[in-house]
């Protein structure tokens, strides 16, 4: 399977304890981008990174998250002291930034890290 | 702020029963309007890109228009596994993250 894969699929904590999800992406892609999505409602964007360097951050990124790609390959998404607010499922997607600026940001996703905060 | 809004937030329609979904957005720049589908429990999987309006695109039973202020997904003859949640999304100008709408939740009856 070629396409952008999380893990893990599932994640338990309690509340105050730190989490950390991996993404890779589609290997020819040098956009890596994480959104959240709660029950109902569409994704939310959280940041991303070109290559291994983080261009953009939402102010809903709060100082609690961070993110990393360090060789611009895969990349992780640490949440620390979790709060029940921060259930959610976590999507990665990733896009290949071209010449032609139409495949500039067709976006392929994962399959998720769905987070339970207890 | 960008915004984009669907409608309805769900639609049950019986197989074969053709209809529209309706995406309408306000931004600034705009530089691309996406369509996607999502099924439970799954990440969202694409389905067209749409730059400038007038512009539209086809794929199966699924066909995508754009105008200056909504887009508008068509669903001609559609079967049960069309059932999915329907999400549209847009990229502005100077900036890559996608704002998304709520989607519309579609459900096919046999």
């Amino acid at each position: 399977d070629t396409g952008v894969s999380q893990d893990p699929r599932h994640k338990i904590t309690k509340r105050g304890q730190n989490v950390t999800f991996r993404c890779d992406p589609i290997s020819e892609h040098n956009r890596l981008y994480w959104y959240r999505q709660t029950l109902g409602q569409g994704p939310e964007f959280l940041t991303y990174f070109q290559n291994e360097a983080q261009l953009e951050k939402s102010r809903l990124l709060s100082d609690r998250f961070s993110a990393e790609r360090p060789k611009g390959s895969f990349s992780t998404l640490e949440i620390q002291r979790t709060e029940q607010g921060d259930s959610a499922m976590y999507l990665c997607a990733s896009s290949l930034e071209g010449r032609d600026f139409r495949s500039y940001n067709e976006q392929f996703f994962g399959p998720g890290t769905r987070l339970t905060v207890l | 702020e960008d915004q984009v809004t669907q409608s309805p937030e769900a639609l049950r329609l019986q197989e074969g029963e053709s209809s529209s979904l309706n995406c309408s957005y306000t931004v600034s720049g705009l530089r691309g309007l996406f369509w996607y589908r999502q099924d439970p429990g799954k990440g969202p999987e694409f389905l067209f890109t749409l730059y400038s309006a007038g512009e539209e695109k086809e794929k199966e039973r699924l066909k995508a228009t754009l105008t200056k202020k909504e887009s508008f997904l068509h669903i001609t003859a559609p079967k049960p596994e069309d059932s999915a949640t329907y999400l549209c999304a847009v990229c502005r100008g100077g900036a890559d993250g996608l704002t998304f709408g709520k989607g519309t939740h579609l459900i096919i009856q046999p």
